[in-house]
């Protein structure tokens, strides 16, 4: 099974500052990488796919990079919606996520 | 819109059994694979079972295998998740989602339904 790591655990921002999310995948997805933002009590939202691909309505705030085994997301000038929980998943074999990384109000 | 609504949830003792379904509207349901995913309380997500478009091909996570079975019915644009043998560590809120046509990833999902597996 491919394994996905996030880091940091938590993240600690401040509104207008700019997050970023790691995320290592244990062997090659080529770009098969997806992000998803969840709130309590809500359903998982589609952020971005093809690792680098904002889904339908995504502010331009969010951006995501990487190939092969090392991925990250971008929230530029964080905005209050925003502190969320962050997770990556891959869809090149099989579907696993990564842990999520809280990002909270500093 | 896309629109996935689900019911079935519930509380259940360990050992019996339970079925969750997923109403789709706003798509052509009949040309989409489907999946569970589900997610343990404070933890994280866990992809449970994927059918294809045509129901043919199926696939399970290795905690659930022999266990669940997923389905569909086209006819009435709705997917099934039939769970036996229900354990403790299988209570979480399971999503019902949908994966785009074509590209592989996940695009919605629904509101997700509670099942809580207890003595």
């Amino acid at each position: 099974d491919i394994m996905m790591a996030q880091s940091p655990a938590t993240l600690a921002v401040s509104p207008g500052d700019v997050a970023t999310v790691s995320c290592r995948a244990s062997q090659s997805v080529s770009n098969n990488l997806a992000w998803f933002q969840q709130k309590p009590g809500q359903a998982p939202r589609l952020l971005i796919y093809r690792a680098s691909t904002r889904a339908t309505g995504v502010p331009a705030r969010f951006s995501g990079s990487g190939s092969g085994t090392e991925f990250t997301l971008t929230i530029s000038s964080l905005q209050s919606e925003d502190f969320a929980i962050y997770y990556c998943q891959q869809y090149s074999r099989w579907w696993t996520f990564g842990q999520g990384t809280k990002v909270e109000i500093k | 819109q896309v629109q996935l609504v689900q019911s079935g949830g519930g509380v259940v003792r360990p050992g019996r059994s339970l079925r969750l379904s997923c109403a789709a509207s706003g798509f052509s349901f009949t040309t989409n694979a489907m999946f569970w995913v589900r997610q343990a309380p404070d933890k994280g997500l866990e992809w449970v079972a994927f059918i294809s478009y045509d129901g043919v091909t199926k696939h399970y996570a290795d905690s659930v295998k022999g266990r669940f079975t997923i389905s569909r019915d086209n006819s009435r644009d709705t997917l099934y998740l039939q769970m036996n043998s229900l354990r403790p560590d299988d209570t979480a809120v399971y999503y019902c989602v949908k994966e785009r046509g074509g590209y592989g990833h996940f695009d919605h999902w629904g509101q997700g339904t509670l099942v809580t597996v207890s003595s």
